[in-house]
């Protein structure tokens, strides 16, 4: 099974706020990212988190990390029209690769 | 400022044909990937460099090649194209653990 887990999908209403969870499985990773890809795009680095912090902000992103039961969450406050997309939660193995979620698909609903 | 840039856009195959999918990162970047993307299966890692000259396989590794012969070029090659290579595939170079990715190849082999 997939070493990074995520639920594929998520509806939510414009000015809500949007809430990504994703749980993984390696307690060595030592980076935790969010990558978004919207239609016929690559990937795009939304914000990542050492895994010595328990939370960071970057504007409408707020990251959180639970090391003990292995969770991240991306929590997108005021979500707009722009950003339906694919999320992807990684972590990072030792060697500089990544492994990779299969992607939690949100759709904002006006 | 190009970052990551993948040739083709798009392709279309017949089963047995080789091809090479170009990647090139002007970005100085010692390490580069390929990964593809299958719907809900999330990014696959094929192959990886960590410097000119070096490269090791991913996790699917089977039916594809690679080569670094500058830091700059990471070409990926099929050489019997099959069924089960059709997919959207992802170049991308890293430094300081952050990936940058390629707007993606999409190739289907009939």
């Amino acid at each position: 099974g997939e070493d990074v887990e995520q639920s594929l999908f998520l509806s939510v209403r414009e000015g809500d706020s949007s809430v990504i969870n994703c749980t993984y499985t390696d307690s060595s990773s030592t980076y935790l990212y969010w990558y978004k890809q919207e239609p016929g795009a690559g990937l795009q680095l939304l914000t990542y988190i050492f895994s010595n912090m328990d939370m960071k902000q970057d504007q409408r992103l707020t990251v959180l990390l639970n090391k003990k039961d292995k969770h991240l969450s991306l929590r997108i406050a005021d979500t707009q029209t722009g950003d339906s997309a694919i999320y992807f939660c990684a972590e990072s193995m030792s060697d500089y690769k990544l492994s990779f979620g299969a992607g939690t698909t949100v759709t904002v609903r006006a | 400022n190009a970052g990551v840039t993948q040739t083709p856009k798009f392709r279309i195959l017949k089963i047995g044909q080789s091809m090479t999918l170009q990647c090139t990162q002007d970005m100085n970047h010692n390490y580069m990937y390929w990964y593809r993307q299958d719907p809900g299966m999330g990014l696959k890692l094929i192959y990886y460099s960590v410097g000119a000259g070096i490269t090791d396989k991913g996790e699917v590794p089977n039916g594809y090649n690679v080569s670094r012969s500058t830091t700059e070029d990471f070409p990926l090659r099929l050489e019997l194209a099959a069924p089960s290579q059709t997919s959207v595939y992802f170049c991308a170079s890293s430094q300081n653990r952050v990936h940058h990715f390629g707007d993606g190849t999409r190739l289907s082999i009939l």
